[in-house]
């Protein structure tokens, strides 16, 4: 059963980094199938996507968030993280992780989310 | 880039069906979407994959009562028997040149 949990701090002060990790079981994040995706949601409003990653370290990443996301995956642990910089009030979200089927146009599994608030 | 469009709610009755569509946006008419469903304080939940041609596949353990169907730009995912705990907000999903793009999601309400 493929499993993906999001971990890091829900707190972040305005300007700085906001970090979170995405640990997969069930599955490898090697796998040449799949990219591995952030998507944030915030209170009330609807989904965006963030950026992938596939296996090999390439990106894809959201062009409005481009300049601020880094996303990298940790293979030896089975894990894929996102970075944030400069952050606002605006970047406070629930944010998920997700795999993404190569050439299927799709996040077919979901984390259950984390919440990240940003505030001094 | 793609633009998927949704209509922001819709309702319908205990028993009945409904039919929420996605519209992709011109010059994006034969890509392939996905439906994902999320209810209150839930994380979203991929229900299927629909192409333009009308065939899907659905996501696992997905009851019969949810299908799929598409015209033109157009891509329909149809619920029928509509229970309770079918009252969610539903997003379409597409990717572009490895680019995702989500519609902005239909609030559905089971009277």
């Amino acid at each position: 059963q493929l499993q993906l949990q999001e971990s890091g701090p829900g707190l972040v002060k305005p300007s700085e980094t906001l970090s979170l990790t995405c640990t997969v079981s069930g599955d490898s994040i090697s796998s040449s199938s799949y990219y591995w995706g952030w998507i944030r949601q915030p209170p009330g409003k609807g989904l965006e996507w963030i950026g992938s990653i596939y296996y090999s370290g390439t990106t894809y990443y959201n062009p409005s968030l481009k300049s601020r996301v880094t996303i990298s995956v940790d293979t030896s642990k089975n894990q894929f993280s996102l970075k944030l910089s400069s952050v606002t009030a605006a970047d406070t979200a629930v944010y998920y992780c997700a795999r993404q089927p190569k050439y299927s146009s799709s996040s077919d599994y979901w984390g259950q989310g984390t919440l990240v608030t940003v505030s001094s | 880039q793609p633009v998927l469009t949704q209509s922001s709610s819709a309702s319908a009755s205990l028993g009945s069906s409904v039919k929420l569509t996605c519209t992709l946006s011109s010059g994006h008419s034969r890509h392939i979407i996905a439906w994902h469903q999320q209810q209150p304080g839930k994380a979203p939940r991929y229900l299927m994959k629909l192409e333009g041609s009308g065939s899907y596949n659905k996501g696992s353990g997905l009851p019969d009562r949810f299908s799929g169907s598409s015209s033109g730009a157009d891509r329909y995912l149809t619920i029928s028997n509509l229970q309770s705990e079918d009252e969610a907000d539903y997003y379409c999903e597409t990717w572009d040149s490895n680019i995702a793009v989500f519609g902005g999601g239909t609030r559905l309400t089971v009277l």
